[in-house]
């Protein structure tokens, strides 16, 4: 059973659009959820994290938008590059019960056409 | 920025031999994670480290896994002896502070057991 759950394998978009990437979690007690972008052959880099006593976090290009109601939350990213082309994964983590671990998504594969 | 380095990153070794993994985390790093990532599925927390002792493992992290790190080198992660279903990529990540700040990781360690 899968507690991140992103529901995109892939997601392809044109240059310039919006790309929308979705998770979902079933925990209650996850408080804490970061997004990591992975390139081929690099290791998962953070790129933009959210509280759950938040519901946006925006840096530059990349929001979260977070519903702790739905359990759900979502990484849009603005003007879409094809530089963005990366897997990008969802994780949480039940900071507050002192717990360590990130409980990762099994990522979606963005490509962003020229 | 700063830099999680994993060595070697790809190692083949036969089953019941015993691997080490060498990972350098960042400099001024306090805490070490290792987690184990099968292909084309997500990645899965192995273990925290902190002032030389484990803080949290999963259930992935079987009795013959173990981590050390001796006189603040390399941490390492040695399976003895190994089984065919260790063959993953393993990602050494380091982090400043808990969880919910940020976890920086290594380009990962393709470990085949053959």
């Amino acid at each position: 059973q899968q507690q991140v759950r992103q529901s995109s394998q892939s997601l392809t978009v044109w240059e310039g659009e919006t790309a929308i990437l979705n998770c979902s979690y079933e925990n209650s007690a996850f408080d804490y959820f970061p997004w990591y972008q992975q390139f081929p052959g690099e290791g998962p880099a953070l790129l933009i994290a959210i509280r759950s006593v938040s519901d946006k976090k925006e840096d530059g290009r990349f929001t979260i938008f977070f519903n702790k109601r739905e359990k759900n939350l979502s990484l849009h990213i603005k003007d879409s590059q094809p530089g963005d082309s990366a897997t990008y994964f969802c994780a949480a983590n039940p900071a507050s019960s002192g717990s360590w671990q990130l409980i990762f998504g099994s990522g979606t594969q963005l490509t962003v056409m020229p | 920025g700063p830099k999680v380095l994993q060595i070697p990153s790809h190692q083949i070794i036969d089953m019941g031999q015993m691997v080490t993994l060498n990972c350098d985390p960042v400099s001024n790093h306090l805490y070490f994670y290792w987690y184990k990532q099968i292909l084309g599925q997500q990645m899965e927390f192995l273990v925290n480290f902190y002032n030389g002792k484990v803080m949290e493992k999963s259930k992935l992290f079987k009795d013959q896994f173990s981590v050390e790190r001796p006189d603040g080198s390399y941490f390492t992660l040695k399976i003895q002896p190994t089984a065919l279903e260790d063959s993953a990529v393993y990602f050494c990540a380091s982090s400043l502070g808990s969880a919910n700040t940020e976890v920086f990781f290594g380009k990962g360690t393709r470990l085949t057991v053959v």
